[in-house]
């Protein structure tokens, strides 16, 4: 079974600039994340989807931040502009609805804004 | 809100010396614990979990147990080994209403031969 696939692994773009981030989950998993997790800190949660819907997105930054998950399996993070306090790792984790709640995640997007 | 509260690192050890990393919690209801472990430039990978009061979690010589009295799950191993070398991550998600994973700030291991 493949894992989370995240792209890309690695990115840096100057401050101002768009940047986006792609997520494929686990087959079958209909609970989508993104996990936000800054140098020597746990990850923070930033939106979930179930399905295609995002069913709690309290913690991002809506002003330049925005996700979508059209088809209820791939998503994208974008970030527009970026700033240099952005710069950190972009977690994407799925799950299935059923069963025990646990969450597998990508290895992580890195990203830097000089 | 639910939170997780981990011992600071880093934790220094020699090889095959006995561990130990404290995590307690605060949670409505009764959570689902976990632990993972982020090995240099990797993702986060599950090792253990427990789902209710006084379950283990074991896996790879690692142990854990959910114990609600003293809201806890440290994490042991009796003998750790130079490839255990990581940052490990204590966390819960509710098993009622919004099913958020809520991470501790992890803690650092260095094991040295």
């Amino acid at each position: 079974e493949a894992g989370v696939v995240q792209s890309p692994r690695y990115k840096i773009i100057e401050k101002k600039q768009p940047v986006a981030f792609w997520c494929n989950p686990i087959s079958g998993h209909n609970t989508l994340y993104w996990y936000l997790q800054n140098l020597g800190q746990g990850p923070e949660l930033l939106i979930r989807y179930e399905n295609e819907e995002a069913v709690d997105d309290s913690q991002l930054p809506k002003d330049r931040f925005s996700a979508e998950r059209l088809k209820g399996v791939d998503s994208t993070l974008k970030i527009q502009p970026a700033e240099l306090g952005d710069s950190a790792v972009y977690l994407c984790a799925s799950k299935v609805n059923s069963g025990a709640n646990v969450l597998t995640f990508g290895a992580g997007s890195r990203l830097t804004v000089l | 809100g639910n939170s997780v509260t981990q011992m600071e690192g880093p934790v220094t050890l020699s090889e095959e010396a006995f561990l130990t990393i404290n995590c307690t919690y605060t949670a409505t209801g009764y959570p689902s614990l976990f632990w993972y472990v982020q090995y240099p430039g990797e993702g986060l990978q599950l090792l253990l979990k427990a789902t209710k009061a006084d379950d283990k979690g074991s896996n790879k010589g690692f142990e854990a147990t959910y114990r609600k009295e003293t809201t806890s799950f440290h994490l042991e191993k009796g003998s750790v080994q130079v490839s255990d070398s990581a940052v490990y991550f204590c966390a819960l998600i509710s098993n009622t209403g919004f099913q958020k994973l809520v991470f501790g700030t992890g803690t650092r291991l260095l094991v040295s031969p």
